[in-house]
């Protein structure tokens, strides 16, 4: 059965430092989304990509995160730099397309700010 | 904007007892969505709900979708050590989904 692979799986790093993190979503899939999940809580939206292009990045806090998806397949999200609110679950889930919402999560990684 | 509201936050279950968590949205929505996410792992899709008043069933789990389209429920007969997790309600408008806060459920033997 396809997945949606991330990578890493788990981050520590230290404030101030800038960190990465990688998503392969299942083939084919058109819609690709990036989640913040702090502990106790549901995912909250950082960014949607429909293929290569940004939809809904209104949730992102872009004077610190980026996100891309420069061949419209797998995706990097980025922090520069790191703040110690930023820990939490990151997650990258993947749909068919913008209609069909039905989304597929991958493993996550779980970024620590020291 | 679009909020999605659950509870419980918390459900302790007696196995073998039946429970229903409930979701509800400030917005009236396109459809409905349920995940499960185990203790240590990632949400998984379980079902959508599209149709006013739409009633489906998962063994079981059984979801419904409210007359308005601006509620849900899930409702788990039998509880089992399995269905131990968090599970989430997300309702989708415009193509967003918007997930609420989750109904994390325990079990005791």
């Amino acid at each position: 059965e396809a997945e949606v692979a991330q990578s890493p799986r788990y981050k520590i790093t230290e404030k101030s430092q800038a960190v990465a993190f990688w998503c392969d979503p299942i083939s084919g899939h058109a819609t690709l989304y990036w989640y913040r999940q702090i502990l106790g809580q549901g995912p909250e939206l950082l960014v949607q990509f429909q293929d290569e292009s940004v939809v809904d990045d209104s949730q992102l806090p872009k004077d610190r995160f980026s996100a891309e998806r420069l061949k419209g397949v797998d995706s990097t999200l980025k922090i520069q730099p790191a703040e110690l609110g930023d820990s939490a679950m990151y997650l990258c889930a993947s749909s068919h397309d913008r209609v069909q919402l039905t989304q597929y999560f991958g493993p996550g990684t779980r970024l620590t700010v020291l | 904007g679009q909020q999605v509201m659950q509870i419980p936050q918390y459900q302790h279950v007696q196995e073998g007892e039946d429970f229903t968590t409930y979701c509800n949205s400030s917005t009236t929505l396109s459809n409905i969505q349920w995940y499960k996410q185990r203790p240590g792992g990632h949400p998984v899709f379980l079902i959508q709900l599209v149709k006013s008043g739409e009633v489906k069933k998962q063994k079981r789990l059984t979801f419904q979708f409210g007359e308005a389209k601006k509620n849900s429920s899930l409702h788990i007969t039998a509880t089992q050590t399995t269905d131990v997790g968090t599970y989430f309600c997300a309702g989708s408008n415009d193509y967003k989904l918007s997930f609420g806060a989750g109904t994390t459920v325990t079990v005791r033997a």
